[in-house]
Parts: structure tokens; sequence; C-alpha cells
């Protein structure tokens, strides 16, 4: 049951650009999440968006949730080399208990 | 620094072995997570845990099973390991609704 949905499934930047990755859902949410993962490691949370919230910051990431697109879109401002990751988005669907649900993610690569 | 610790970061085992994945949060997290993750398949839930001992079925549970005998630890077993199950193991914990922790991952290659 794949809710989220990542694009473009493959981006690549220069050093200094903005990056930006989109995800669409499915069904209703409590909330939707941004997580990066570096090669060959585990997730590491980055972002939470609440269903009642339409923008959210932190440092140079910045989060835009529509409810009524069912879409969702991160903003990496500046990229730097270290931001070379795979980005997934996860949803936490009202009617799937407490597991979130994620997408195939999108990756990133930014050259210097 | 919170985390969760899985057991091996590398694991080679044969086709038809018993395989145990161990999974432990130092965070009092009351959910507790197994995802597999393939190229091109994302992530996939293969049981989840919300109280000790309470397990739930995730989209993929076949060929595995789960024990959760305390808060902090969360086991993943393949019952009779098969190549299907080559793949990357991802553990994960959370309180409530918030963000997951995840660990570093097992890749487990079955030969």
């Amino acid at each position: 049951s794949q809710q989220g949905e990542e694009d473009p499934q493959a981006l690549s930047i220069q050093e200094g650009e903005n990056a930006t990755m989109n995800c669409s859902y499915k069904t209703s949410i409590n909330n939707l999440q941004w997580y990066r993962q570096n090669s060959g490691r585990g997730l590491v949370h980055l972002i939470l968006i609440r269903s009642n919230e339409r923008e959210k910051h932190s440092g140079r990431l910045r989060v835009t949730l529509d409810t009524s697109k069912k879409s969702s879109s991160l903003l990496i401002t500046a990229s730097r080399a270290a931001d070379t990751a795979s980005y997934f988005c996860a949803t936490d669907a009202v009617q799937a208990g407490t597991a979130l649900i994620f997408g195939k993610g999108t990756t990133l690569s930014v050259s210097s | 620094d919170v985390k969760v610790t899985q057991s091996s970061r590398y694991l080679v085992k044969r086709t038809g072995e018993k395989v145990f994945l161990e999974c432990v949060q130092d965070m009092d997290h009351e959910n507790m997570f197994w995802y597999r993750q393939d190229p091109g398949l994302g992530l996939r839930l293969i049981y989840f845990s919300y109280d000790v001992k309470m397990k739930e079925k995730g989209d993929i549970p076949e060929g595995y099973s789960v024990s959760r005998e305390k808060k902090e630890r969360f086991s993943l077993i393949l019952e009779s390991a098969s190549t299907n199950q080559t793949s990357m193991y991802l553990c994960a914990s959370r309180m409530a609704q918030g963000g997951y922790t995840f660990g570093s991952g097992t890749r487990l290659t079955v030969v």
C-alpha cells in the first residue's frame, strides 16, 4: 500500500542551486514527514508537517502541504554536496494506525 | 544521544536457516517497526508493534514473524530464510504520531 509518490525520481543539480521534490498521496493524513537517507544507511527524520499546517521551515528546508491537492513539496535552498542523498516522504494516514507509509524516494545528486 | 540499535550491519545466511534480526531502542517508545527496503520498491512494512507482546501485520508479513517481550526490544524472525528475503532491513521506533528514529539497517544476504 504505497501511499506517497515522490517526483522526480532523480534530480541532479550544482552546489548553490535549490532542489525541489514533490510528494503526492492518496488518503487523509494526520501529518506528512520527510526523511533523508545517505547511501546504505538508515533514514533520518527531517521535518514533520501536520495536516492543519501549510508551510514549515527548518534551516535550509522548506516544506509545504496542500491537503486539497494531497501533495507536499520539500525545498532545499543553497544545496551543498553533503545534501546528496535519497529523500522520502512518509504519510501518517488517519486509517493506517501507527505505521507510516513511505514513498519510493527522490535521489538527489549535488555536484561541486 | 537517543538511538535505535540493530545488532548487525551485514549478515550472510544460508537458505533454510532461521534468522534473528534484533532491534533495541533506548527512548521508551511504545511503537516499533520493521521495514525492508529494495531497489525500486522503496520501504515496505513487514510488522509493527504498539505495545509489549502486541504485533500487527504490515504489507508483507509472509515468511516473517516478530517478538516483543520487552518494550525496548523488537525482533524480526525469518523462519526459513529464502533468497528472495535478501534485502536491507530497517528497524524504527516512535512515540504516538511523531517522527521515526531509524536504526542503521541490516543488509541481509541469503545464499
